[in-house]
């Protein structure tokens, strides 16, 4: 399974742009990349998820460069409430998907 | 669709006692996963099912923990004879999953806290 990396901590403002960035070298052909985003007291929330290139919903966008070994989860204007631990996952349909979680990103919006 | 259902919310239990936990996947959803978390930790695969089968056990899921899916439907998590350390926030969640494709995104319950004094 493939393994990520992400960093510890981000902060930001209300209103700006982040992209947190997730490093996963040894994704493997069929890993699809998926996001989490988790409150305090809550279970994970699926943000978002794709196999390469672009990936835009309601919510983010995600962008898989070509040779797929890192993948930028991307909030516009975030405000106060996107305050939140975002975990990067890799993982495929095959064996069960057995979900690996990392420690995650801890984003924090200040005003 | 009212989402993950998972009871208790909480639970505390005295050391050497067993407990047992339940979730209410979301009806159409064929798989069932159980994670635990601690504080600041992201959370850590446990066991998984589809429908009733359970597909793969975690080395984390010792033998004092059992995990059930009678029918397919819900799921129940029991710890035997509970100790200090496995007071953490047990998480369940539950997707439609196909032989092919991607995989789903899943949807958790807000877990059940456990705190074993």
């Amino acid at each position: 399974l493939a393994k990520t990396t992400q960093p510890i901590s981000m902060d930001s403002y209300e209103g700006q742009e982040v992209n947190i960035t997730c490093s996963h070298n040894n994704i493997a052909t069929n890993d699809y990349i998926t996001w989490y985003q988790q409150f305090p007291s809550q279970g994970p929330r699926f943000i978002i998820q794709g196999y390469k290139t672009k990936v835009t919903n309601e919510v983010a966008s995600l962008f898989i460069p070509a040779d797929r070994k890192s993948s930028t989860l991307s909030l516009p204007r975030v405000s106060l409430s996107d305050t939140a631990v975002y975990y990067c996952l890799v993982g495929g349909n095959t064996g069960g998907f057995k979900t690996i979680f990392g420690a995650g990103t801890r984003l924090f919006v200040k005003a | 669709d009212t989402g993950v259902s998972q009871n208790p919310r909480h639970k505390i239990t005295k050391r050497g006692q067993n407990v047992t936990f339940r979730c209410d996947p979301i009806s159409e959803h064929n798989r069932l996963y159980w994670y635990r978390q601690t504080l600041g930790q992201g959370p850590e695969f446990l066991t998984y099912f589809q429908n009733e089968a359970q597909l793969e056990k975690s080395r984390l899921l010792s033998d004092r923990f059992s995990a059930e899916r009678p029918k397919g439907s819900f799921s129940t998590l029991e710890i035997q004879r509970t100790e200090q350390g496995d007071s953490a926030m047990y998480l369940c969640a539950s997707g439609r999953g196909s032989s092919t494709g991607p995989s789903p995104g899943y949807t958790f319950g807000s877990g059940t806290r456990l705190t074993v004094v």
